[in-house]
């Protein structure tokens, strides 16, 4: 069935400590995104990727890095830079289709990522 | 830069119908969407809309006003099962999205 999956499920930090979130997909999704979700909040975008080898800031980008080497992946770093880490980071997927068209996003489960 | 604005909270009783409305500002509008996100989950799609009018899909139906900024879910015969906070998400600049804080829907019996 195809999906889009992230790793892992939880994920903690130490101060100072770079960390990579894992998102792959196998949809055939041109665009993918990152999301940021605080307790009780909406989806806060940090960065999305149209196409492989290209990747553009969101509202939220300090702090994180991402690479888009494969249409698969999409991973995320949450460096050091990052002073408040702590929450749900959800990645998305879509179609590339033109502008009215109907273009659902697909999330993955989710990395719930922790200060130790 | 782009805002939405929802209601944070509403309460229901099972069988009846709720309408949650999200108004919006944003340049380079496309679409508005909507998601259901049940606690400690992922979002998954449930509409969107990016004409004028009613879109129908099953118990729920989705509606947009361009001209107004405005659209709204409604979901009918609610289910227990329906409690889950509802998120409008506006789609622009080709292929950008711009999410709402959400609404926490509480069925009761």
């Amino acid at each position: 069935d195809g999906g889009i999956t992230q790793s892992p499920k939880y994920l903690f930090r130490k101060e100072g400590q770079n960390v990579t979130l894992s998102c792959e997909q196998n949809l055939n999704h041109d665009a993918m995104y990152w999301y940021r979700q605080d307790p009780g909040q909406g989806l806060r975008l940090i960065y999305y990727s149209q196409i492989v080898n290209d990747f553009q800031k969101g509202d939220i980008a300090e702090g994180y890095s991402v690479s888009r080497e494969k249409k698969e992946s999409f991973p995320l770093t949450v460096t050091s830079a990052q002073k408040n880490p702590t929450a749900f980071y959800l990645c998305a997927s879509s179609t590339q289709r033109s502008g009215t068209g109907d273009q659902p996003q697909h999330f993955g489960d989710g990395t719930r990522l922790s200060i130790l | 830069g782009q805002s939405l604005e929802q209601p944070s909270e509403v309460t229901a009783v099972e069988g009846a119908i709720v309408q949650i409305n999200c108004t919006y500002q944003t340049s380079g509008f496309y679409g508005l969407s909507w998601y259901q996100q049940h606690d400690g989950g992922a979002p998954t799609f449930l509409s969107y809309n990016a004409l004028d009018g009613l879109e129908e899909t099953g118990r729920f139906s989705s509606f947009l006003s361009r001209s107004d900024s405005y659209g709204y879910l409604l979901l009918q015969e609610l289910q227990m099962k329906d409690s889950a906070s509802y998120f409008c998400a506006v789609k622009y600049n080709f292929n950008k999205f711009y999410f709402g804080s959400g609404t926490k829907l509480n069925v009761k019996p």
